[in-house]
This record gives C-alpha cells, sequence and structure tokens, in this order.
C-alpha cells in the first residue's frame, strides 16, 4: 500500500539555521511528490514538487527539498530558516499509475524556529 | 482569482444530524476532491469529483457522500454525524487530467460535533 512517512512530529531550528524536515515515501512506480504548508487555521499552501528530472527541485519563499530514489526520500530544506517558516508541514505522493489523482499525506512535521 | 473557496467557515453539529459543505474551485478547474483533516494529522482523501461524477474514493464510510454542479462548484454531505467526524474539511481543485500539476486547497470547514 502507497504510504507517507514523517518521521519526526516537531522540528526546533533558530533563525538563520539551515532547516531539514524528513519524508520517505512507499510508492510502487514513480510517484509524484509535493510539499505543502500549512499555517494555524488555514488550507494547506503549495510550496513544491517533484515530477521528473534534476532531483533537486526549488520551490517558493527559499525552499528546496532533494528527492532519493534509492532511499525512497523527498526531504525538505531551507538554507536559512526565518521564524515566519513556523508551521505544520506536510509532504505527500501520489501514484498516477494506481491512484489516480488521490494525494496521500503524512502525519505532518511542526517547525518551530526560534529567534 | 479567488482561488479555491469553502463555506462555512465554521460549522457546529450534534450527533445524528447532516451536514453539507460547499467548495467552489479556482477559476480553469474542473476537478474537486474533498480531505478530511482530524487534528494532529494529515488530510486523509474523501472522493473527487469530475464531469459531476465520483471518479475515486477514500476509505470513507457511504454516510460520506458528494455531488458536483455543472459550474463545477462541489458539496459534502455526511449523514449521521458521529463525534469522529469532528474536522477541518478540505476541498482541493485541479485541473483534470493534470497529474503533474499541484492540487489548490481552500482554507477548510471546521465540523465540530458534539
Amino acid at each position: 500500500a502507497q504510504s507517507v512517512a514523517q518521521p519526526e512530529d516537531q522540528v526546533n531550528v533558530a533563525e538563520g539555521n539551515p532547516l531539514t524536515v524528513k519524508c520517505t515515501y512507499s510508492v510502487s512506480g514513480n510517484p509524484y511528490l509535493f510539499w505543502y504548508v500549512q499555517y494555524p487555521n488555514r488550507g494547506l499552501q503549495f510550496l513544491l514538487k517533484y515530477i521528473t528530472g534534476d532531483n533537486l527541485v526549488k520551490g517558493s519563499y527559499g525552499f528546496e527539498a532533494e528527492f532519493n530514489k534509492s532511499q525512497t526520500s523527498f526531504h525538505l530544506k531551507k538554507p536559512s530558516a526565518l521564524v515566519s517558516d513556523s508551521a505544520l508541514y506536510f509532504c505527500a505522493v501520489r501514484d498516477p499509475y494506481n491512484q489516480g489523482g488521490k494525494l496521500i499525506f503524512g502525519q505532518g512535521t511542526e517547525l518551530s524556529v526560534k529567534p | 482569482d479567488a482561488g479555491v473557496t469553502q463555506s462555512p467557515t465554521h460549522l457546529i453539529k450534534t450527533r445524528g444530524q447532516q451536514v453539507t459543505l460547499r467548495c467552489s474551485p479556482k477559476s480553469g478547474h474542473d476537478t474537486v476532491s474533498w480531505y478530511q483533516q482530524a487534528l494532529g494529522q494529515g488530510p486523509q482523501f474523501i472522493f473527487q469529483y469530475y464531469e459531476e461524477e465520483e471518479r475515486q474514493r477514500g476509505n470513507f464510510p457511504d454516510r460520506f457522500s458528494g455531488h458536483q454542479f455543472p459550474n463545477y462548484s462541489s458539496e459534502l454531505n455526511v449523514n449521521a454525524l458521529l463525534l469522529g467526524d469532528s474536522a477541518l474539511y478540505l476541498c482541493a481543485s485541479s485541473p483534470m487530467g493534470q497529474l503533474r500539476n499541484e492540487q489548490f486547497f481552500g482554507p477548510g470547514t471546521r465540523l465540530t460535533v458534539l
């Protein structure tokens, strides 16, 4: 069965330091991978996606993610964290060959950036 | 562009009642998906509508049903509400067939069942 795991419930980072939010997936074939961010009492905002091509993808607000097929991972990164990056981050996967448009989400990682 | 809109913002119901949530997709999008996000969890796929038909369904009981209108807007209906149905319900829209595209999410409807 397709699944997504975010092994850390919470990540704490000091402002200005690099951040990493981890994501691993289990999907047969070649998945489409997405990162979304959710601020309190808000819907999900799209950050970036990996479909094919370069393993390092760049997205909104200075975020980037690295696709690693051998490790089935898609970690979200940012070189220098901002306090305003504090939010809930979700990794999601789509298996276009078996699951159509359905997005499967991880349980989320709460990012806290302290001044 | 108004993006994806949902109504109402908040809703309080009691067990056994029925509820209808509404969604208008982003301009140019013809496919609507519904997700349930329980507190502290990631969104769970309920179903997807395209051309006024349910195209794909997640692991939710028949108490959850939906509808899509000719203008692509959609409704989510939940019958015989249970306490466990309390959650944030998210609507997402996308162009059909373009699976490489991200889904755009609305702000959600917070449903509380007492």
